[in-house]
């Protein structure tokens, strides 16, 4: 079965502060994976996505992450966070299994506290 | 607005009695999703459809649950005889998979359920 670990519950952040957000997933073959983002009162985004191909995949608003197959890790990073950012960020895999991509499994999220 | 409609937004009900959630996918796409969300942690998934098929069903979910999606387009939750522990936000998600490849949900605001 598939899961996702984000180690991070909580983090605080000030303006311009380097962000990275761990996520490591449990499925050693084709996976997809996925950050979505959660803004205060707002329904859950697609930040980006990880299908195949190179490793390292931008998304909106400044975001990248880096897809490590040998580490299982989707790490999410930004050079320069802002107050905007203040979200709740969910990383989330699905697997390839036998009838194709089926279900997407999310992690228990991590909550960014920017401060101006 | 062609996004994923939710309805009601919140719902308060007495114990043991029944509810039912609506969801409208955006409707170019094939997949429709249930997921729970309670405080601090991750969406956790119910059930999925692909057109009208419900193709898994989570184990969390009781024989108190049922969901439908008549016709392959809006789907709807049924919970009977609520519980205090179904208090939770609901999520309706849509999907367009194309052979393999699932390309990412499309999230809707959610219906909040508070059982009292």
């Amino acid at each position: 079965a598939q899961s996702v670990s984000q180690h991070n519950h909580h983090v605080i952040l000030s303006e311009a502060a380097s962000l990275e957000l761990g996520c490591n997933y449990s499925y050693g073959g084709t996976v997809n994976l996925f950050w979505y983002v959660q803004y205060p009162g707002q329904h859950l985004q697609l930040l980006l996505k990880y299908f195949s191909g190179d490793p390292l995949v931008k998304g909106i608003k400044g975001f990248e992450a880096e897809f490590i197959k040998s580490k299982f890790s989707f790490n999410l990073r930004k050079p320069s966070v802002q107050w905007s950012d203040t979200a709740e960020y969910f990383c989330a895999v699905n697997a390839d299994l036998s009838g194709g991509y089926q279900k997407v499994t999310f992690g228990t999220g991590t909550k960014l506290q920017v401060i101006p | 607005d062609t996004g994923v409609s939710q309805d009601p937004r919140h719902k308060i009900t007495k114990r043991g009695q029944n509810v039912t959630f609506r969801c409208d996918p955006i409707s170019e796409h094939n997949r429709l999703y249930w997921y729970r969300q309670t405080l601090g942690q991750g969406p956790e998934f119910l059930t999925y459809f692909q057109n009208e098929a419900q193709l898994e069903k989570s184990r969390l979910l009781s024989d108190r649950f049922s969901a439908e999606r008549p016709k392959g387009s809006f789907s709807t939750l049924e919970i009977q005889r609520t519980e205090q522990g179904d208090s939770a936000m609901y999520l309706c998600a849509s999907s367009q998979r194309t052979g393999r490849h699932d390309y990412g949900y499309t999230f809707g605001s959610g219906t909040r359920l508070t059982v009292v």
